[in-house]
C-alpha cells in the first residue's frame, strides 16, 4: 500500500510570502489531517476533512491559512502571508474510521 | 472534556531493562487508544492502537500496551529496550461516540543508554 505524499519536502520563504503544501493520502481513506508541529512539541491540529467536508477546523489561523480537499481525495494548505513563527513541520494524515493514522513525511517550513 | 497526560517529560533507561511510558486520558464514553512514535528527523508512526476487546495490546517493534480502565491509563511497555528505542512517542486518544477529535499528549522523550 501506498504511503501518504507530501510535496515539497523543505520550503525556505521570506515573511509576508505565501506558499502551498499538498497531500496526496492513502487511497480510500476518508479522513485527512494537516498537522503543524513545532520542533520539540506534539503536533497540534490544524484542519480534519472527513471526505470534502471540515470536521474541525478549530485551531487553523483562518486570517492566514487556507486548506481545501477537493473530491474528496488530495488536499492542498496554504499560509498567505507568512510569519516568522509559522516555521514548523507540516504533516498530512490520513486514516479509515477507526484505524490508527498514516502520516507522510512532512514539509519542512522555514520563514525567513 | 476529552484529555491526555503524559506525565514524564523524559524516560532514562539501561538497555536490556523493560521500559514503560506513561499515559492517562480522560473521555466521556469508550476511548480509541493509540501511540505514535517519532525517531530523530522522522514522521510520526502508528505504534499500536486500543479499539476493543483484549486489554494488552500488541504493536510494532515489540512494544505493548495495557489498557487499564479503573485507572483510566494506557502505558506503553517493552520488556527489553534497545538503543534503537530512543525517540519521542506520543499517547492520543479519541472518544468512541460521534466526536472525531483526536486528542494528543505532549509525548515522552525516551533515551535507552547503552
Amino acid at each position: 500500500e501506498a504511503g501518504v505524499a507530501q510535496s515539497p519536502r523543505y520550503k525556505i520563504i521570506e515573511k509576508r510570502q505565501s506558499v502551498a503544501f499538498w497531500c496526496n493520502p492513502i487511497s480510500g481513506h476518508a479522513t485527512l489531517y494537516w498537522y503543524q508541529q513545532i520542533l520539540g512539541q506534539g503536533p497540534k491540529l490544524l484542519i480534519q476533512f472527513q471526505n470534502n467536508g471540515v470536521v474541525d477546523d478549530s485551531q487553523l489561523p483562518k486570517d492566514r491559512f487556507s486548506a481545501e480537499r477537493l473530491k474528496g481525495v488530495d488536499s492542498t494548505l496554504k499560509i498567505q502571508p507568512a510569519k516568522l513563527e509559522d516555521s514548523a513541520v507540516y504533516l498530512c494524515a490520513s486514516s479509515l474510521e477507526i484505524t490508527g493514522l498514516t502520516f507522510g513525511s512532512g514539509t519542512r517550513l522555514t520563514v525567513v | 472534556a476529552q484529555s491526555v497526560a503524559q506525565p514524564e517529560d523524559q524516560v532514562n533507561v539501561a538497555e536490556g531493562n523493560p521500559l514503560t511510558v506513561k499515559c492517562t486520558y480522560s473521555v466521556s464514553g469508550n476511548p480509541y487508544l493509540f501511540w505514535y512514535v517519532q525517531y530523530p528527523n522522522r514522521g510520526l508512526q502508528f505504534l499500536l492502537k486500543y479499539i476493543t476487546g483484549d486489554n494488552l495490546v500488541k504493536g510494532s517493534y515489540g512494544f505493548e500496551a495495557e489498557f487499564n480502565k479503573s485507572q483510566t491509563s494506557f502505558h506503553l511497555k517493552k520488556p527489553s529496550a534497545l538503543v534503537s528505542d530512543s525517540a519521542l512517542y506520543f499517547c492520543a486518544v479519541r472518544d468512541a461516540g460521534n466526536n472525531r477529535k483526536l486528542i494528543w499528549g505532549l509525548g515522552t522523550s525516551l533515551a535507552v543508554n547503552p
